[in-house]
């Protein structure tokens, strides 16, 4: 069966410093992945995603970047962390392209910059 | 740009009470509609989802969710909740363009009283 790891689950980090986000699949190949965030009181916002090794789309002008080194691993990174860079950081996969079929989320890393 | 609206943030209910979270969205063009759960600890799952044909749709636990175009919403309802249905509830919409990029609402914290 599929599994999806993240981490670290909690991050604590002052402003200006770096950030590296892991997330990985196993259990299936050439998955598209995606980074969504959700700020306090806002919706889940998709960030980034990629539909290949080294293919990334970004979809909101943002302090982050992403990195897809290997087929099941989806980074996301930062090189000065932001006040506004705060907030609950969720990596998903899915495994076809269409529009219908289903993502399935990783447990998330809260981080709070400080 | 689309977005999703869902009305209510915060519910209180007591066991056995019947539920109905709100969700509508804004885009006029064929979408697919999902609804996603996070239970405490655990991972954003989906509930269920609708792409086409019957717009009464059934998930699991016994929730069910109707398509009603002319409104642009996807409210969510279950006839008679339970303590383990606390949680939060994300509405969320994707164009039926090919590729999925999902749009999300804010979410609504649903707390049941045994």
């Amino acid at each position: 069966s599929q599994t999806i790891h993240q981490w670290p689950a909690t991050l604590v980090q002052p402003v200006g410093s770096p950030l590296s986000l892991e997330c990985t699949v196993e259990g299936t190949s050439n998955p598209n992945l995606y980074w969504y965030r959700q700020a306090a009181g806002r919706g889940l916002q998709l960030l980034f995603y990629s539909v290949g090794i080294g293919q990334i789309s970004s979809e909101v002008p943002q302090n982050l970047s992403a990195s897809r080194p290997q087929d099941r691993q989806f980074i996301l990174s930062s090189k000065k962390l932001l006040l506004s860079d705060s907030g609950f950081y969720l990596c998903a996969w899915q495994s076809g392209t269409a529009s219908t079929d289903t993502q399935y989320f990783g447990p998330g890393t809260r981080l709070t910059v400080l | 740009a689309q977005s999703v609206s869902q009305h209510n943030h915060h519910v209180i209910l007591s066991e056995a009470a019947s539920l109905e979270l709100g969700c509508n969205y804004s885009y006029g063009g064929t979408v697919n509609l999902f609804w996603y759960v996070q239970y405490p600890g655990q991972h954003l799952q989906l509930l269920l989802k609708y792409f086409s044909g019957d717009p009464l749709v059934k998930g699991i636990k016994g929730f069910e969710a109707e398509f009603i175009k002319s409104k642009f919403s996807f409210n969510l309802r279950k006839p008679s909740v339970q303590w383990s249905d606390t949680a939060e509830y994300f509405c969320a919409v994707v164009q039926d363009t090919g590729f999925q990029k999902l749009v999300f609402g804010t979410g609504t914290r649903l707390l049941v009283s045994p």
